[in-house]
């Protein structure tokens, strides 16, 4: 089974600053998936990738396949950015493996 | 639009109750998911369906039941609610698999067992 492990599990930022998320993960997969979830419970899908780097405005998503490793960036970081992020990986049968979340705060 | 509702908001049911619960989706999705969500966990996959008629166990399926006999719904049936089961469960749909796998998720129903 897949092991999903994301870094920090918790982030306290001020606004402005540039944020790094992390996810790492045991098996070989065929899509990484970012979400977010916000303070009032929904979840939304922010990217999905299976190799390189995607941008969406302030937000870029990378994943390096032989290291098992992917990243979320946040530019110029805001008070409502504040959210779980959830990075989870996809298998050939196109379930997903969910990361316990990583906890955004951003400060005014 | 509505993307995929769920039904109830929110549920208290006893020890050994049974209760269904709704999730229906109006974007022609083929694939259809339950995971329930606790403190300190990722996202579990209770159930999950392929297409009508199709279903399949997850991670953690006991104590759970699905069918699906429509492409829009898939409902989520306890057959005897325990404490254990108290979460917040979320549905969700997609497309398909690979590129077509962008998950929408419904609003979550959050149950108690009492």
């Amino acid at each position: 089974k897949n092991e999903v492990e994301q870094s920090p599990q918790n982030l306290t930022a001020q606004e402005g600053e540039f944020i790094t998320i992390n996810c790492s993960y045991s098996v070989g997969i065929s899509a990484l998936h970012w979400l977010q979830q916000h303070p009032g419970g929904g979840i939304v899908s922010l990217f999905m990738l299976s190799s390189g780097k995607k941008k969406h405005g302030r937000l870029i998503a990378t994943i390096n396949i032989q290291e098992k490793h992917s990243s979320l960036h946040i530019t110029a970081s805001h008070p409502r950015d504040s959210a779980v992020y959830i990075c989870a990986t996809e298998g050939s049968q196109g379930n997903l493996i969910f990361g316990k979340g990583t906890k955004l705060s951003v400060k005014p | 639009n509505a993307g995929v509702t769920q039904t109830p908001k929110f549920q208290v049911l006893k020890t050994g109750q049974s209760m269904t619960l709704q999730c229906a989706q109006d974007m022609n999705h083929e694939y259809m998911s339950w995971y329930r969500q606790d403190p300190g966990m990722g996202l579990r996959l209770i159930h999950y369906s392929v297409g009508a008629g199709i279903t399949d166990q997850g991670e953690v399926p006991n104590g759970y039941n699905v069918s699906r006999s429509t492409t829009e719904d898939f409902p989520l049936r306890l057959l005897s609610a325990a404490p254990s089961q108290t979460s917040v469960y979320f549905c969700a749909s997609s497309f398909g698999q690979g590129i077509y796998n962008e998950q929408f998720f419904g609003p979550g129903t959050r149950l108690t067992v009492l």
